[in-house]
């Protein structure tokens, strides 16, 4: 079975800061999405980004980035210039490719903290 | 377009009560998903409905829980009886179908079971 890993369960930043969450998982999967969902105190979950495995390049959107090491079963989400907004649960999840939308398999997640 | 839409936003009820949820997925969307998100944790599938056929609920506690979407639509999902460990956010969410569609997520329910 597959299972993702945050071991951050805390995180806080500086705003205008960068920080960096982690995830690995772990699959027997050649090919698999990967994503982070944020979780505001709305409690809905937002798609931040997705990455897809057979895609070398990382995965960018705004000020989101991923740093997606394929072998080492990694998936890290970057965050630059962070904003206030910013603040929320962050969870990584996994799909596997080809499985008629088998469901997201999610971590634990990670709070993020955002000083002023 | 509107997004996917749960009712209530919150409940509390005793034990041994019953309780139900409700979903409105995002129209088109013909993948429905129930999780529930524990305290501190991540989402959890209950069950997945491809239109009105539920496809995946080998999480769902049968023997408490149980779920419809009758017209392939909109959808409830039951506790009867609800106990202490049910209380956590019951979250819906909606796809098109397809094999890379991302998932849309509602607001969720809060139960509280006192």
């Amino acid at each position: 079975a597959q299972t993702v890993t945050q071991s951050q369960p805390e995180m806080s930043v500086q705003e205008a800061e960068t920080v960096t969450l982690s995830c690995t998982y772990d699959t027997s999967e050649s090919d698999y999405y990967l994503f982070w969902y944020k979780q505001p105190p709305s409690r809905q979950m937002i798609l931040v980004i997705r990455q897809e495995a057979y895609k070398q390049q990382n995965a960018t959107e705004n000020r989101f980035s991923v740093n997606f090491q394929k072998a080492a079963k990694s998936f890290s989400l970057k965050i630059s210039d962070s904003q206030l907004g910013d603040a929320a649960m962050y969870f990584c999840a996994y799909s596997p490719l080809f499985s008629g939308n088998t469901p997201l398999v999610f971590g634990k997640g990670t709070r993020l903290s955002v000083i002023a | 377009e509107a997004g996917v839409v749960q009712s209530p936003r919150y409940k509390i009820i005793e034990k041994k009560q019953p309780v139900a949820f409700w979903c409105n997925p995002i129209s088109g969307h013909n993948t429905l998903y129930w999780y529930l998100q524990n305290l501190g944790q991540g989402p959890e599938l209950l069950i997945r409905y491809e239109n009105e056929e539920a496809v995946d609920d080998s999480q769902l506690p049968k023997d408490r829980f149980s779920a419809e979407r009758l017209k392939g639509v909109d959808s409830t999902l039951k506790i009867q009886p609800a106990e202490l460990g049910d209380s956590a956010v019951y979250l819906c969410a909606s796809s098109l179908g397809r094999t890379n569609s991302p998932l849309h997520f509602g607001n969720g329910t809060r139960l509280t079971v006192t």
